[in-house]
């Protein structure tokens, strides 16, 4: 079945730590897409990418870093610099960058220990 | 920047019952799309409608799209318990990126 896959489905960062969310997808897509999502509240966009090698900041990159280096993957590092890494995080894929409907993983919620 | 704004915030229903969520946005937009979240897990999308479109129908979902006010609602018809969700309203009126408003959140009481 195609689809994406996100991993951890929990994650706990310590102080100061840079923690890695893997999203892996097999739908053949070009765009590719994170979001963070806090209670109550929408998704706001951290990054995305049109192509491989190639990525752009969205609404809130500060403290986010992507690479994609591969069709298939799109990794966010949470770094020590995101000061309230707190939330939900959404990865999703879409089959080009023209506002096409988008194809969601099943998140990885992260916390501070 | 949130472009789409849901309304109401939370809607309570008896199973059976319709539903309506209204969604009214800022800009002129290309396409807008409506997608469901259950709790935890990632957003489903459900419909897109087109700029040049009045109405969409999709099952027991049907959407409307008024582009003079700027605003669209989503219809779930004969509602169930399983329809109970957050609804999000998505609009691309900020060049190639989707923007999301903050939902509603639906409860259907069986």
């Amino acid at each position: 079945d195609g689809g994406i896959t996100q991993s951890p489905k929990y994650l706990f960062r310590k102080e100061g730590q840079n923690v890695t969310l893997s999203c892996e997808q097999n739908l053949n897509h070009d765009a590719m897409y994170w979001y963070r999502q806090d209670p109550g509240q929408g998704l706001r966009l951290i990054y995305y990418s049109q192509i491989v090698n190639d990525f752009q900041k969205g609404d809130i990159a500060e403290g986010y870093s992507v690479s994609r280096e591969k069709k298939e993957s799109f990794p966010l590092t949470v770094t020590s610099a995101q000061k309230n890494p707190t939330a939900f995080y959404l990865c999703a894929s879409s089959i080009d960058n023209s506002n096409q409907p988008q194809h969601f993983g099943d998140g990885t919620r992260l916390s501070i220990l | 920047s949130q472009q789409g704004e849901e309304d109401p915030q939370a809607l309570s229903i008896q199973e059976g019952e319709n539903a309506t969520m209204n969604c009214s946005y800022k800009t002129s937009i290309n396409n807008l799309q409506w997608y469901r979240q259950n709790s935890g897990r990632g957003l489903v999308h459900l419909i897109l409608i087109r700029s040049n479109e009045r109405e969409k129908h999709s099952g027991r979902l049907r959407v409307t799209l008024d582009t003079s006010k700027k605003s669209s609602s989503l219809l779930i018809t004969a509602s169930r318990a399983a329809d109970t969700a957050s609804y999000f309203c998505a609009t691309d009126g900020y060049g190639n990126k989707l923007v999301f408003g903050a939902g509603t959140i639906l409860r259907v009481k069986s």
